[in-house]
């Protein structure tokens, strides 16, 4: 049982650069998170989906955008990177409880 | 939002000593997570404990809702605790997305 997948693991862009990072979920959650993580802040929330079809900004939306593709897959997209971005990036899938992360991808914009 | 303090921000302890992290949270919540952060970043489940007391092993956790704070107890540490512990908790409707506290970040030297 995967859990909760995430796509690439390490990924380093040059500022200006766009990508998106994929999630995909095997769970048959409703709800998917973005989340991401800097030296001594915890995690922040970027983008949810509560459902298929709905998207909600979160803490920290700015500079990314979200697509809740269908039930399994929710991917964050980065248009123009930018060095604040530098970060590590989680996914999470929940289901009225407990969530779910993802392994986490390394994203380095230089 | 909700408000979520974790103390001691970080501890140093033996191996073999007893510690007890804290959550403070700012509301009344329906959900409370307790996570292990591993030196690989990988973010492990603990404890799903909104209320009540669970117990896994060495590691045990008590939520007082009416009070606001929940407590992860580990006894006997190992080295292999080490880590950073997060306490997230979410808010009164069912998928409220999780908001995280910073973090105790343990050290268990053998």
């Amino acid at each position: 049982n995967a859990g909760v997948t995430q796509t690439p693991k390490f990924q380093v862009l040059k500022t200006g650069q766009s990508m998106t990072l994929q999630c995909a979920q095997d769970m048959n959650h409703n709800s998917m998170y973005w989340y991401r993580q800097d030296p001594g802040m915890g995690l922040r929330l970027i983008y949810y989906s509560a459902s298929e079809g709905t998207t909600d900004k979160g803490e920290v939306p700015n500079g990314y955008n979200v697509s809740r593709l269908n039930k399994r897959e929710f991917s964050l997209r980065l248009e123009s990177a930018a060095p604040s971005q530098t970060s590590v990036y989680f996914c999470a899938s929940s289901e009225m409880a407990e969530a779910f992360f993802g392994q986490g991808t390394r994203l380095t914009v230089v | 939002g909700i408000q979520v303090e974790q103390s001691p921000p970080d501890l140093i302890l033996q191996e073999g000593a007893n510690s007890t992290l804290r959550c403070n949270f700012s509301d009344s919540v329906n959900n409370l997570q307790w996570f292990h952060q591993n030196p690989w970043g990988q973010l492990i489940n603990l404890f799903y404990i909104p209320s009540g007391t669970k117990q896994n092993g060495r590691l045990s956790a008590t939520t007082v809702a009416t009070e606001r704070y929940s407590l992860l107890y580990i006894s006997s540490s190992q080295t292999t605790d080490s880590g950073v512990y997060f306490c997230a908790v979410g808010g009164y409707s069912g998928n409220t997305p999780l908001v995280f506290g910073k973090g105790t970040r343990l050290s268990v030297i053998a």
